[in-house]
């Protein structure tokens, strides 16, 4: 079965870049996706089909993907960033997420 | 705008069945799948499985084959998720999602994603 692997953290410090990798076998030829979670609350959608942000989300986020990485960018990183971030992609007909980041803004 | 609201949280015990309904507005109810996705404390997100409310076609994870049925009622836009012979590792919130499928020139699925989640549903196992 496709798997997506992610680092369980990644730190940054507030008003820096932070980025979060999301790892599988040629995952550029899929389409990526990644959400935030913030604790006790539902994901929410903040990348989709790469690099589009859904209405409402703050330009600083950003996504790439190629080859065999996709990469969530955020730029200026604010206290509020503070969350898990999980990737998608769709793959023989199933949906697979990766592991989950815990991004700390310190 | 979009909302899904779920049901509330469940106790069971072990060996029970439990039906979590997820409540659509906001748009079409029969123009976009919804899956169901759990997650345990702690952990990351595990897809359940999906369903479409207009034909009523499912597709079910592997690892919940046998286990998991996905319904609707188009006439109140709900669909339903029943997990049967619960045990303890079963224990998680439990979320509906309105999925996105995206379609390439040929009409093949070149990409599926939720888009919009309800809130989440509580279900504990315990003895």
């Amino acid at each position: 079965s496709y798997e997506l692997t992610q680092p369980p953290s990644v730190s940054v410090s507030p008003g820096q870049t932070a980025s979060i990798t999301c790892s599988g076998d040629k995952l550029g030829d899929k389409y990526a996706c990644w959400y935030q979670q913030k604790p006790g609350q539902s994901p929410m959608l903040v990348i989709y089909q790469d690099s589009k942000r859904p209405s409402g989300i703050p330009e600083r986020f950003s996504g790439s993907n190629s080859g065999n990485t996709a990469t969530l960018t955020i730029s200026g990183t604010q206290a509020m960033d503070e969350a898990d971030y999980y990737c998608q992609a769709w793959d023989s007909s199933t949906v697979v997420f990766g592991g989950g980041s815990k991004l700390t803004v310190l | 705008q979009v909302q899904l609201v779920q049901s509330g949280a469940e106790v069971k015990k072990p060996g029970a069945s439990v039906k979590v309904s997820c409540k659509a507005s906001g748009y079409t109810f029969t123009s976009y799948d919804i899956n169901w996705v759990r997650q345990a404390t702690g952990q990351g997100l595990e897809w359940m499985g999906w369903m479409n409310p207009n034909s009523g076609n499912t597709g079910y994870a592997q690892k919940f084959q046998g286990r998991v049925t996905m319904t609707r009622n188009t006439s109140i836009n709900t669909t339903y998720m029943e997990l049967s012979s619960l045990r303890s590792e079963d224990t998680a919130v439990y979320y509906c999602a309105r999925v996105v499928r995206l379609t390439n020139n040929a009409g093949y699925t070149s990409g599926y994603y939720p888009d919009s989640w309800g809130q989440g549903t509580l279900v504990t196992v315990s003895s």
